[in-house]
């Protein structure tokens, strides 16, 4: 089945931990992104990369790192720096830059 | 930076009406996508209309570029189209290749 997926589902953390979420597509897709949902909101841009060995932040990079080191990869690494980390993340991709994107079915974190 | 706007806010209706979803846009835009998220989180994808109108069953779309808005219709609606939609815009600004996200309409379908 060709798609995105996230993992985990659900994610618990300590404060102070790093933790790291990840996003496989298998859509042969360049361009990959990060967003993050806080509850009744629209989605922020955390970071994007349009080809492999290549990212930029975007609106809300602080406290997070990213690596695109395969195509089909792009994890996301929510650092102790994030100051407000619990939230909905969801990755995308889409054929290159300015086409339709594809989400994947998200990850909860929580931070505890 | 670009800003979206959708409404209204809130939507809440009895099956079988219709609705209209509406997208206002700041700026000239590259892409143009509708989202349905549903109760898990996922983001189902609708349309992809940077302009004109598109249909798929019960639900259209129309995007008047120019006027830098889309509009979303529900003709019919059903308990399971209930859930937040979301409009998502590509700045055609160079070097703003991203998706922008309006705030979404919460659409409330009850039998």
């Amino acid at each position: 089945d060709g798609g995105i997926t996230q993992s985990p589902k659900y994610l618990f953390r300590k404060e102070g931990q790093n933790v790291t979420l990840s996003c496989e597509q298998n859509l042969n897709h360049d361009a990959m992104y990060w967003y993050r949902q806080d509850p009744g909101q629209g989605l922020r841009l955390i970071y994007y990369s349009q080809i492999v060995n290549d990212f930029q932040k975007g609106d809300i990079a602080e406290g997070y790192s990213v690596s695109r080191e395969k195509k089909e990869s792009f994890p996301l690494t929510v650092t102790s720096a994030q100051k407000n980390p619990t939230a909905f993340y969801l990755c995308a991709s889409s054929v290159h830059m300015n086409t339709e994107a594809f989400f994947g079915q998200g990850t909860r974190l929580t931070v505890v | 930076g670009i800003q979206v706007e959708q409404s209204p806010p809130d939507l809440i209706l009895q099956e079988g009406a219709n609705s209209t979803l509406r997208c206002n846009f700041s700026d000239s835009v590259n892409n143009l996508q509708w989202f349905h998220q549903n109760p898990w989180g996922q983001l189902i994808n609708l349309f992809y209309i940077p302009s004109g109108t598109k249909q798929n069953g019960r639900l259209s779309a129309t995007t008047v570029a120019t006027e830098r808005y889309s509009l979303l219709y529900i003709s019919s609606s059903q308990t399971t189209d209930s859930g937040v939609y979301f409009c998502a815009v590509e700045p055609r600004i160079q070097g703003a290749q991203k998706l922008v996200f309006g705030q979404g309409t919460r659409l409330t379908i009850n039998p």
